[in-house]
C-alpha cells in the first residue's frame, strides 16, 4: 500500500525557517518524481515545487522561488522541503504528492500544517 | 502563466447528473486531471488524462475535454459526492496549474 506521511509542520515567526519531511513507503520511491502542494486555510490548491526521480530536474512556483528548497534522499525514501524567510502568506497545509508520467498526482499524504505568525 | 477557471459552486439533487467545467485557453490540447477533496481530507484523484479513472473510482465519474473547456461529469449523484473538485494541467509556463475549485452541493 502506497503511503506518504508528512511531518515537520508547526508555528513559526515571520522570517523564520522550517523543514518539512515526507516519508514514503509501499512503492519504489526512487522511480517517481515528487511534489509539494499547499492549501491555505479556506483556499484552493497551489502547487509549490517538484523534483524528478534522480533530483536532476527541480521546479518552483514563483511565490516560493529563492526561499524554498526541495530535495530528496532516495536511500531513505524521503522528500524534503526547506522553507526559509517564511511569510504569513505561506500559512497552509502542505501535502506531498507522487507524480505520474502524465503529470498528475495519484497519491497524496495527509498534509502538515504550517502557521506563520508572530 | 496558464489560468484554469472553474465555477465556484454547483448544486444538484441526488440521483441527477452534475457537470463541473474547467476553462482554459486551448485546454483541449492538454491532459486534464480532476481531484475530489472532502473537508479535512487530502485530495483524491478521480479522473486523469481527461477521461481515465484510477482503480476504485466509480464509473459514475467521467471526464471530457475539447476546445477551451474540460468537464467532469458525475452521474447518479450521491450525498457522499459532496466535496470540492479541482482540475489540474501541466503547462510549460507554470507547472502543475490548478483551477480555483468547485464546491459540489448535493441538495
Amino acid at each position: 500500500e502506497v503511503q506518504l506521511v508528512e511531518s515537520g509542520g508547526g508555528l513559526v515567526k515571520p522570517g523564520g525557517s522550517l523543514r518539512l519531511s515526507c516519508a514514503a513507503s509501499g512503492f519504489t520511491f526512487s522511480s517517481y518524481s515528487m511534489n509539494w502542494v499547499r492549501q491555505a486555510p479556506g483556499k484552493g490548491l497551489e502547487w509549490v515545487s517538484s523534483i524528478s526521480s534522480s533530483s536532476s530536474y527541480i521546479y518552483y512556483a514563483d511565490s516560493v522561488k529563492g526561499r524554498f528548497t526541495i530535495s530528496r534522499d532516495n536511500a531513505k525514501n524521503s522528500l524534503y522541503l526547506q522553507m526559509n524567510s517564511l511569510r504569513a502568506e505561506d500559512t497552509a497545509v502542505y501535502y506531498c504528492a507522487r507524480q505520474r508520467s502524465s503529470m498528475h498526482f495519484d497519491y497524496w499524504g495527509q498534509g502538515t500544517l504550517v502557521t506563520v505568525s508572530s | 502563466s496558464y489560468v484554469l477557471t472553474q465555477p465556484p459552486s454547483v448544486s444538484v439533487a441526488p440521483g441527477q447528473t452534475a457537470r463541473i467545467t474547467c476553462g482554459g485557453n486551448n485546454i483541449g490540447s492538454k491532459s486534464v486531471h480532476w481531484y475530489q477533496q472532502k473537508p479535512g481530507q487530502a485530495p483524491v484523484l478521480v479522473v486523469y488524462d481527461d477521461s481515465d479513472r484510477p482503480s476504485g473510482i466509480p464509473e459514475r465519474f467521467s471526464g471530457s475535454n475539447s476546445g477551451n473547456t474540460a468537464t467532469l461529469t458525475i452521474s447518479r449523484v450521491e450525498a457522499g459526492d459532496e466535496a470540492d473538485y479541482y482540475c489540474q494541467v501541466w503547462d510549460s509556463s507554470s507547472p502543475a496549474v490548478f483551477g480555483g475549485g468547485t464546491k459540489l452541493t448535493v441538495l
